[in-house]
């Protein structure tokens, strides 16, 4: 069954540091997600990404986050300079073909980022 | 989006059904109910969505209040993999573009053996 696939599964960063987040959503899917989990709290959406533009963004989603496709296959999440509250699981996710509505949504297994 | 109220927790004996209710009692009449879990930190997955009609699938069963005010995502035979946190999501899809999902805390279903 095909999956979104993300790496690395942890990032440990120095605060000010720039990071990128790496996923591979499914092959034929044409809308890609990041949400993030803080330690013991709830998911959040980022960002949501169509036709090579951001379609959604969260109050979260601030000039230090972009978004890129740069190829076919994979979508990066960059932090431009991390801060400790940077800290959490990241979730890519992808949804929807050229004949499906994106009903579901599938979720990458996360990137543990741990800003020190 | 409507706002869903779900039990904090639950438990459910391995083998029986485990029936998760949700109140979305502001629900408008363009908004679908979605039900996602997470099992221990993973990314949450994709379980059923329904509008109107009671909908089946291989994972569960979804079953909407005539009113929609209420639903009950059923797991008809709950397995010790059935333990998650799920979440019960009210969202508008216009039947084009992306939509966010936006996760409360879920109900936290414990499977006891």
């Amino acid at each position: 069954e095909p999956e979104v696939t993300q790496t690395p599964s942890h990032q440990v960063t120095q605060m000010g540091q720039e990071v990128i987040l790496r996923c591979v959503p499914i092959s034929n899917h044409l809308y890609f997600y990041w949400y993030r989990q803080i330690l013991g709290q709830k998911v959040e959406f980022l960002v949501s990404f169509y036709n090579n533009e951001i379609s959604e963004k969260s109050e979260i989603f601030d000039d230090q986050f972009s978004v890129e496709r740069p190829d076919g296959s994979n979508f990066t999440l960059k932090i431009r300079s991390t801060k400790l509250e940077d800290s959490a699981m990241y979730f890519c996710a992808s949804s929807a073909t050229r004949t499906s509505a994106p009903y579901e949504q599938y979720f990458g297994p996360g990137t543990r980022l741990t800003v020190t | 989006d409507a706002k869903t109220t779900q039990p904090t927790s639950m438990d459910c004996a391995e083998g029986r059904a485990a029936n998760l209710p949700c109140n979305h009692s502001t629900i408008s009449g363009n908004e679908y109910v979605y039900w996602y879990r997470q099992i221990h930190s993973q990314g949450p997955q994709y379980i059923i969505h329904g509008l109107k009609n009671n909908e089946t699938n291989e994972m569960a069963s979804l079953i909407i209040t005539e009113d929609r005010k209420s639903s009950t995502l059923i797991l008809p035979h709950a397995t010790l993999r059935d333990t998650a946190v799920y979440y019960c999501i009210v969202r508008y899809y216009s039947g084009a573009g992306s939509y966010q999902l936006t996760f409360g805390k879920g109900t936290k279903l414990s499977v006891i053996p």
